[in-house]
């Protein structure tokens, strides 16, 4: 099956600091990403959709000077958490969409997930 | 109203047990229904995926889905603790992204 990586899968950083994570579709080329934020016990929660070569798109709340999310090229996408705070603690997941599409119409792959943990 | 509903659980079953987890949606514009598994502390991985309305089967998993009640399901066979997890189920329309349920906590105890 199609192999998302995500790096780091476990990061703990100091309060006002910055953080990146990375995204990486490793045997497809990927249009457009996406980042989720999944607190304990809740459900995928969409942060914002990215799209290589323009800005992302933010869901509604979620701060984008914040949360900067760069897709640089068709395989890669960071999401870098900017001043981080405590209350930034949290699982952060991405996930691809190949640009070829697949025979599932919109099915998407996701990464291993990185904890973040803001201290 | 939550465009794809799912009861969270916990669903607690004996080894061996046939499980069925299930999802409403309210969305008839939906074609395209999948299932995902997301161990604790990891990312969701794909189990299945239908088109419309039908039954897939691969292995101990059946995905079902009823497009006239707009009701998904996934039904595993003989269930192992290594299915302990967290399902979720999502609907998408072709080329929009996918909408998910929060997920159904599911327990085979030995």
């Amino acid at each position: 099956g199609a192999v998302v990586s995500q790096h780091p899968s476990r990061v703990i950083c100091k309060s006002g600091t910055s953080v990146k994570i990375e995204c990486r579709s490793l045997d497809f080329q990927a249009t457009t990403m996406f980042w989720y934020r999944q607190f304990p016990k809740q459900s995928l929660m969409l942060m914002a959709t990215s799209n290589e070569g323009s800005k992302a798109t933010y869901e509604q709340g979620v701060e984008k000077d914040k949360f900067l999310i760069n897709h640089a090229s068709l395989t890669l996408s960071t999401l870098t958490v900017t001043s981080a705070h405590p209350e930034d603690s949290s699982f952060y997941i991405c996930s691809a969409l190949p640009t070829s599409g697949t025979p599932s119409g919109n099915t998407i792959y996701f990464g291993e997930g990185s904890w973040l943990t803001v201290v | 109203q939550k465009e794809v509903e799912q009861d969270p659980g916990p669903l607690s079953v004996p080894e061996g047990a046939i499980v069925s987890l299930n999802c409403t949606y309210s969305n008839s514009a939906f074609q395209y229904f999948m299932w995902y598994r997301q161990y604790s502390r990891k990312g969701p991985e794909l189990l299945m995926y239908t088109y419309s309305s039908g039954n897939k089967e691969d292995g101990r998993f059946t995905a079902q889905v009823d497009k006239s009640s707009k009701y998904i399901s996934l039904f595993i066979r003989d269930s192992q603790p290594s299915d302990s997890a967290t399902y979720l189920c999502a609907a998408s329309r072709g080329s929009y992204i996918p909408t998910f349920g929060r997920g159904t906590s599911l327990i085979v105890h030995p």
